[in-house]
């Protein structure tokens, strides 16, 4: 069964607007992490935003936030006032609980900024 | 500068031949990992180890093999039983810990069987 669900195969925003990109997952443990990278066309992950299960508070770094609904198993991506270089593959992944450090990864959302 | 190597960046192979991916991290993390991504498939999980001497097989295992004799070091041998092989193949790593951290990864290798 898919552990991470990314529904949205591409998207397209206007500079300047913001964007959800959207991730649910599943696991019927309390403990796990949930993160987002951004792979542009160069091929290279990039680190964007972790939101812990028990983190009380919405993650944000930058421009970057995450929605985080943890009964509704949902962990969107949102991305304000876009920029052109924000135009790549989002992944959204979790770090599985257990004791095994599995970190597995949704199938992704390209998402293209239009000037 | 920390960070980790994947080698070659381009790798051709014959059919039935086996060839070894290197990955290699400074970065003192205990897991590694490998990914391999397809157009469409996002990146699905081969392999990954917590510890030296010890790994576990990832949601796509069959075809491939690891070894993890070193920290730093976390090696992956697609073999010839791996029917389709032509991918783009990522290693990452992360501290492990009571706090989760990212994983950080390679430049990635593209693999292409010719």
């Amino acid at each position: 069964a898919q552990k991470i669900t990314q529904t949205q195969p591409g998207m397209f925003v206007q500079e300047k607007e913001a964007v959800t990109l959207d991730c649910t997952y599943d696991t019927s443990d309390q403990s796990y992490g949930l993160f987002w990278y951004k792979q542009p066309s160069s091929g290279e992950m990039i680190f964007l935003i972790y939101q812990g299960s028990y983190d009380e508070q919405n993650a944000t770094e930058g421009r970057y936030s995450l929605n985080f609904q943890k009964a509704r198993k949902s962990a969107n991506l949102v991305i304000s006032a876009s920029q052109l270089g924000d135009s790549a593959m989002y992944f959204c992944a979790m770090r599985e609980p257990g004791g095994y450090q599995k970190v597995t990864f949704g199938i992704g959302t390209k998402l293209q900024v239009i000037p | 500068d920390g960070g980790i190597t994947q080698s070659p960046k381009y790798l051709f192979r014959k059919e039935g031949q086996n060839v070894t991916l290197s990955c290699e991290q400074n970065l003192n993390h205990d897991a590694m990992y490998w990914y391999r991504q397809d157009p469409g498939q996002g990146l699905r999980l081969i392999y990954y180890s917590q510890i030296v001497n010890d790994f576990q097989k990832g949601d796509i295992a069959e075809g491939y093999s690891v070894s993890r004799e070193k920290k730093e070091s976390f090696p992956l041998t697609v073999t010839s039983a791996q029917k389709n092989p032509t991918a783009f193949y990522l290693c990452a790593s992360r501290r492990t810990g009571p706090q989760n951290t990212e994983a950080f990864f390679g430049q990635g290798t593209r693999l292409t069987v010719v």
